[in-house]
């Protein structure tokens, strides 16, 4: 069954710094593949989408890149804020988007 | 624009009663869908429809049913509440104009005792 990895359930990234999330996948090709931004107590809210010919994103201080021989997917945000801090959840697929369980970041100031 | 809106955003139900979880968007958009999310497990797709008078079971369907109403609206009804089905459930819907962004509305938090 397909089956989605994120690395470790929270990271912890000083001010300033990158801060760098990954996302594994298996038993699938997804043509696409998004991050999603969830704040406590709210619905996720869509970052970014890269396209399976695409080898890199960028918006702002957020860039995305996308693997599809490793089946991998890294998120980085630059000059991290203590506003970044949240849930990062990592979503291959198509029409039936399946969504990682999340990498809690926390930035600290 | 309201965008996606749910209601209601509380509910406790004792096992067995049933309820419906509402929907709407107003953007137009052609797919809409049903999430749980619990502690540990992430996002789990329970029901999809790709468009209205269609519907497509997710990951985890055992419980629930679904009625796309219209294009509006699309709702989840538990029959026969179970404690597992405790959760905080999501709505999203998405355009294909947008390719494949989906919008979240802010969520039911359910409780079942």
């Amino acid at each position: 069954s397909q089956k989605i990895e994120q690395n470790s359930e929270a990271l912890n990234i000083q001010e300033g710094k990158t801060a760098t999330l990954t996302c594994n996948y298996t038993n699938y090709s997804p043509a696409y593949l998004q991050w999603y931004r969830q704040d406590p107590g709210r619905g996720p809210v869509f970052l970014l989408l890269i396209r399976e010919n695409e080898k890199e994103k960028r918006k702002e201080r957020l860039k995305v890149t996308f693997d599809t021989t490793l089946k991998q997917s890294l998120f980085h945000i630059t000059a991290s804020q203590p506003a970044d801090s949240a849930t990062y959840l990592c979503a291959p697929g198509d029409d039936k988007i399946i969504f990682g369980k999340g990498t809690r970041l926390h930035i600290l100031p | 624009n309201a965008g996606v809106t749910q209601t209601p955003k509380f509910q406790v139900l004792k096992t067995g009663q049933s309820m419906t979880l509402q929907c709407a968007q107003d953007m137009n958009h052609n797919s809409m869908y049903w999430y749980r999310q619990d502690p540990g497990m992430g996002l789990r797709l329970i029901y999809y429809s790709a468009s209205e008078g269609t519907t497509d079971k997710g990951e985890v369907p055992n419980g629930y049913n679904v009625s796309r109403l219209n294009k509006r609206e699309f709702s989840l009804r538990l029959e026969s509440a179970a404690p597992s089905q405790t959760s905080v459930y999501f709505c999203a819907s998405r355009s294909v104009a947008l390719v494949y962004e989906q919008f979240f509305g802010p969520g039911t938090r359910l409780t079942v005792l």
